[in-house]
């Protein structure tokens, strides 16, 4: 089956920084990529949808300003949380889907952030 | 929000086969039941999907209700690797709709 992969699989970061977390496909050309985002023992929430060479379409509640997405080539989108703070330590997880006319998605293992 | 409703924890014992149901009382002729689990601090794992006739492959089988309003994953024969979060999810076929998460079934496998 198709594999997404995720880098790093876990990061640290101290709060008021910025972390970037990378999204890719391996064996095939992603046009839709989402992003998640998981608390403990809560269910996974979308954050957001992006297209490649389009702007990323963000849930009711997710701050576009705070949480930048790039999805810039059809196997690559990343997600960058700007000044983190401790609230957004949580496990992201992305998944992709591939060309048009397609509906199977395939996620990431995820990356668990930790905002000290 | 989530269109199916599950329960919130199962056992079952290790070598016997885990029923894990799902109700989808609103379920429209377009949409596949998807099953997923997540096991601890990795990302969701595609089980088996059916619109519906039952599925089966080799991880599962998925049995659907002649009216589809609900469905069971069924592993026959659990270990204690499958210990996981069970997630049932409705989705259209629509492209462009992506995958909503409920709370799913913490299912607990015990030697």
């Amino acid at each position: 089956g198709a594999v997404v992969s995720q880098h790093p699989s876990w990061v640290i970061c101290k709060s008021g920084t910025s972390v970037k977390i990378e999204c890719r496909s391996l064996d095939f050309q992603a046009t839709t990529m989402f992003w998640y985002r998981q608390f403990p023992k809560q269910s996974l929430m979308l954050m957001a949808t992006s297209n490649e060479g389009s702007k990323a379409t963000y849930e009711q509640g997710v701050e576009k300003d705070k949480f930048l997405i790039n999805h810039a080539s059809l196997t690559l989108s990343t997600l960058t949380v700007t000044s983190a703070h401790p609230e957004d330590s949580s496990f992201y997880i992305c998944s992709a889907r591939e060309g048009a006319g397609t509906y199977e998605q395939y996620f990431g293992p995820g990356t668990r952030l930790t905002v000290t | 929000d989530a269109k199916t409703t599950q329960p919130t924890s199962m056992d079952c014992a290790e070598g016997r086969a885990a029923n894990l149901p799902c109700n989808h009382s609103t379920i429209s002729g377009n949409e596949y039941v998807y099953w997923y689990r997540q096991i601890h601090s990795q990302g969701p794992q595609y089980i088996i999907h059916g619109l519906k006739n039952n599925e089966t492959n080799e991880m599962a089988s998925l049995i659907i209700t002649e009216d589809r309003k609900s469905s069971t994953l069924i592993l026959p024969h659990a270990t204690l690797r499958d210990t996981a979060v069970y997630y049932c999810i409705v989705r259209p076929t629509n492209y462009g709709q992506n995958f909503v998460f409920g709370p799913g079934t913490r299912l607990s496998v015990l030697p």
